[in-house]
């Protein structure tokens, strides 16, 4: 039963450290998405690659937030520097059109 | 871009039909909409998919008018362990993807 893992599972840091959240999609997937949930906005949608190439990132933080995918069995998010805001649980989702598989997420805490 | 709207949350009891509505008026002729489950403390699964008319499996139905304007997902005898939330996703496949989550409804299954 293939699924999205992600690492580490929970994260506690202190503001202005560097956290990176890490992702191994399902094999054979083509999108692999990053989104952040918190119970003020909801599940919010950072940024997805198609391929491995970035195809939008208009929903991150460009000043502090980056994406990347070095290759198909990776994809990282990385925040730098943490901001207490940024405190929620990031997902990651494989899959194709609108059929996404999501990972358990990684619960961040900036305090 | 296509925004979902659906109703914040339901009660139902077990074994009785439930059927949340997601109301898209904005939907593009390339749009597919999909429906989502999520658990407390996971990230949300994948349920059904559809672009028209209705569509069927294992877990529940998609029912999608004509005008394409509002879809309905049907869960048929539902149980104490379909407490959650449920997602409306309308997924753009003109040009870049955009996808945006609404609001959920929070369906609680009761005794």
């Amino acid at each position: 039963d293939a699924r999205v893992t992600q690492t580490p599972r929970h994260k506690v840091t202190e503001m202005g450290q560097e956290v990176t959240m890490r992702c191994q999609p399902i094999l054979g997937h083509n999108t692999v998405f990053w989104y952040r949930q918190t119970m003020m906005q909801g599940l919010e949608l950072l940024a997805y690659f198609r391929n491995r190439a970035p195809l939008d990132d208009s929903g991150m933080p460009k000043d502090r937030f980056s994406a990347e995918m070095p290759d198909a069995t990776l994809a990282t998010l990385k925040i730098q520097p943490s901001e207490p805001r940024d405190s929620a649980v990031y997902f990651c989702a494989s899959g194709f059109i609108g059929e996404q598989y999501f990972g358990p997420g990684t619960r961040l805490t900036v305090t | 871009l296509a925004k979902t709207t659906q109703p914040i949350s339901m009660d139902s009891y077990e074994g009785q039909e439930v059927n949340i509505t997601c109301s898209h008026n904005n939907i593009a002729t390339n749009d597919y909409i999909t429906w989502y489950q999520q658990f407390p403390s996971q990230g949300p699964r994948f349920i059904i998919q559809g672009y028209k008319t209705k569509v069927t499996n294992e877990v529940a139905s998609l029912f999608i008018p004509a005008d394409r304007k509002s879809s309905t997902l049907s869960l048929p005898r539902v149980s104490l362990s379909d407490t959650a939330v449920y997602y409306c996703l309308v997924a753009t496949t003109s040009g870049t993807y955009k996808y945006i989550f609404g609001t959920g409804t929070r369906l609680k299954v009761l005794a």
